[in-house]
């Protein structure tokens, strides 16, 4: 069955770096774009950034852009999202997950988030 | 302030219909394909609906969506308590280069 799963998270000052990792397994990964997307406490869904199946093509949310790099290891079936120069506003729970649609992109497996807490 | 605009929420008894709104604009909706989301509490979302009005394996008929223009609805009938959620409709908006998620709709089953 089709798994994904985040890791990465935790506490971290203003200023710092952060790597999210996103496992996956139970498909083919290779031939998947994935994207990132975060919810912060209380708030909606807010989309991060996507990255192609054959890592040509990523695309981020302004306010990340520059901060944030999203890459994938097809080799360990690993998506992952560096975070650099957190800010307060990026707390959130960070989702991964996989690019279904062959149309305009849509999500059907998401992993369960991990919580990403910036704060001095 | 999200690109698509959804209503905050919507109400209806059980065994009643609902709909959902998301309203946007030629750069998202109007020439891209619409999905929508289903997030239970303290879960990860979940597709309900795909390319406008498809359904992925497993969705119930219960749940259906439509798209005209720059507009798209997710409809709702037999309401359950269990769809007591909040629902995002998502699209790529050309203009932007961004994925764009509507603010969300929380559903109430009265």
């Amino acid at each position: 069955q089709v798994q994904l799963v985040e890791s990465g998270g935790g506490v971290v000052q203003p200023g710092r770096s952060l790597r999210l990792s996103c496992a996956a397994s139970g498909f083919t990964f290779s031939i998947y774009g994935m994207q990132w997307a975060r919810q912060a406490p209380g708030k909606g869904l807010e989309w991060v950034a996507f990255i192609s199946h054959d890592g040509s093509t990523k695309y981020y949310t302004d306010s990340v852009k520059g901060r944030f790099t999203i890459s994938r290891d097809d080799s360990k079936n690993t998506l992952y999202l560096q975070m650099n120069s957190l800010r307060t506003e990026d707390t959130a729970v960070y989702f991964c997950a996989r690019d279904f649609c062959s149309t305009t992109s849509c999500y059907d497996y998401w992993g369960q988030g991990t919580l990403v807490t910036v704060s001095s | 302030q999200s690109v698509l605009t959804q209503p905050p929420s919507v109400s209806a008894a059980p065994g009643q219909k609902v709909t959902i709104s998301c309203s946007g604009s030629s750069s998202n909706i109007g020439n891209n394909y619409v999905s929508w989301y289903q997030q239970l509490p303290g879960t990860a979302p979940k597709l309900l609906i795909y390319d406008n009005d498809k359904r992925p394996s497993g969705i119930p008929d219960r749940f259906s969506g439509s798209k005209s223009g720059t507009s798209a609805t997710l409809g709702i009938t037999g309401l359950q308590t269990g769809d007591e959620a909040d629902y995002y409709c998502g699209t790529w908006d050309s203009s932007l280069s961004v994925w764009v998620f509507g603010g969300g709709t929380k559903l109430t089953v009265l």
